[in-house]
């Protein structure tokens, strides 16, 4: 079983709402990750979770703010977002973030702010 | 730095078989991924290599040379259901830290 969950699969928000984004995986992996990807563009790395503690934060700003409750479950917290953050937010996962462990992706968050 | 290049676009015959070429730039290589991402939909894993040779997984084979920066995706028996994108992506060191970095993509058309 290869299968990481998210939801919900569409999401539209205004500028002052604050939403969240919800990951799962069941594959026992300990590597969570956020993706952002914009139409016709590929996926840019925004965090990367190790073991539930945040190891890798790509200089994404603060109205995005991730959470690791547990080793299974990523969240992705979003408050005043502006309209260029509308993209698809992928989820992902690995068994170990440090070796080289294929990423296997959820179906994604079709996000629109307005 | 990092840097992935891919065809933007390609175009092929159903039954027909279809290269496509990625060449990189990284510190650190540590492995080349081939992903399939059909539109409004998520990346799926096809193949992965690191080491210089040919993997071949059905229909699919991937191609490394490290030496050379280059890898191939070889799709045969092309079907309908194989017009996607196909993403390179390399893991590397970069900031400090083992990411994957992906190239822009290249958006295959299978026509009959």
């Amino acid at each position: 079983d290869t299968e990481v969950t998210q939801t919900p699969k569409h999401l539209v928000m205004g500028m002052t709402n604050k939403k969240s984004l919800k990951c799962e995986q069941h594959m026992g992996h300990r590597a969570m990750y956020w993706y952002k990807q914009k139409a016709k563009k590929p996926p840019e790395l925004m965090f990367v979770y190790s073991y539930e503690k945040l190891s890798i934060n790509e200089s994404v700003p603060s109205r995005f703010s991730p959470e690791c409750p547990n080793s299974s479950l990523l969240n992705l917290h979003l408050h005043a977002l502006q309209p260029e953050d509308s993209a698809l937010y992928l989820c992902a996962s690995s068994q170990d973030a440090v070796r080289s462990e294929t990423q296997y992706f959820g179906p994604g968050t079709r996000l629109l702010v307005l | 730095g990092q840097n992935i290049d891919q065809p933007t676009e390609m175009t092929a015959t159903e039954g027909a078989i279809v290269q496509i070429n990625c060449t990189y730039q990284t510190s650190g290589f540590n492995g080349l991924f081939w992903y399939q991402q059909h539109a409004g939909e998520a990346p799926t894993f096809l193949s992965y290599n690191v080491l210089d040779g040919l993997e071949e997984k059905g229909r699919f084979s991937s191609f490394l040379s490290r030496s050379k920066g280059y890898s191939y995706l070889l799709l045969k028996e092309l079907q309908m259901k194989d017009s996607a994108s196909y993403l390179c992506a390399v893991r590397g060191f970069s900031g400090g830290y083992n990411k994957l970095i992906f190239g822009a993509g290249t958006r295959l058309a299978v026509h009959p």
